[in-house]
């Protein structure tokens, strides 16, 4: 346990409906990352927050995804209007320099 | 070409043996390496970490950084079978985002 939690650990829904994750980060990390992993792949960056501003963005994410951390504390990923292409494991991670992952949240989308 | 290469695998070596991984990255910017062992279902593990040229020590592990080949590489001796697992190479040019390779396979056969 790195001290990273992630909720809902699994998450099944419906194409076209709505999810929202949440991230909390060991408290005294400054910075909070979401990736993306599929089977047989790395992780793949989404976006990242020092404190509470969104610093990047990638290019790959689609309208659909929204992240926020409000009060530079947790974090919360929507996906909207969900695809069955989004069907991964939602990894956040926390750091001051090396980056501490938790335990993911799978997502399938039917 | 991906930023991050690493062979796939698998990588097979027998208890008690030094297994050897690999990782190349394309970006010259980059500052930061590190490795990260993920086992079947389960989020990345932080292993090492490095940032200068040459070799770093950590118990049965040691990275290897050759920034003018871009290229890193851990060793693990006195291979385990809880060793076996999937080993993801990750670069960042700095405090922000991590590119990851899409891991090497090593099982460590008793």
């Amino acid at each position: 346990d790195t001290g990273v939690s992630q909720n809902p650990r699994h998450k099944i829904t419906k194409r076209g409906q709505n999810v929202t994750f949440r991230c909390d980060p060991i408290s005294e990390h400054n910075r909070l990352y979401w990736y993306r992993q599929t089977l047989g792949q790395g992780p793949e960056f989404l976006t990242y927050f020092q404190n509470e501003a969104q610093l990047e963005k990638s290019r790959l994410l689609s309208d659909r995804f929204s992240a926020e951390r409000p009060k530079g504390s947790f974090s919360t990923l929507e996906i909207q209007r969900t695809e069955q292409g989004d069907s991964a494991m939602y990894l956040c991670a926390s750091s001051l320099n090396v980056q501490f992952f938790g335990p993911g949240t799978r997502l399938t989308v039917l | 070409q991906k930023e991050v290469e690493q062979n796939s695998g698998p990588l097979s070596v027998p208890e008690g043996a030094i297994a050897s991984l690999n990782c190349t990255y394309s970006d010259r910017g980059s500052q930061s390496f590190f490795w990260y062992r993920q086992y079947s279902g389960k989020s990345p593990e932080l292993i090492m970490s490095i940032y200068s040229n040459g070799d770093k020590e950590d118990g049965r592990f040691t990275a290897q950084l050759n920034k003018a080949s871009q290229y890193v590489s851990l060793l693990i001796r006195d291979s385990q079978p809880s060793d076996s697992a999937t080993y993801l190479c990750a670069v960042s040019p700095n405090a922000g985002k991590s590119t990851f390779g899409d891991g090497t396979t090593l099982t460590v056969k008793p």
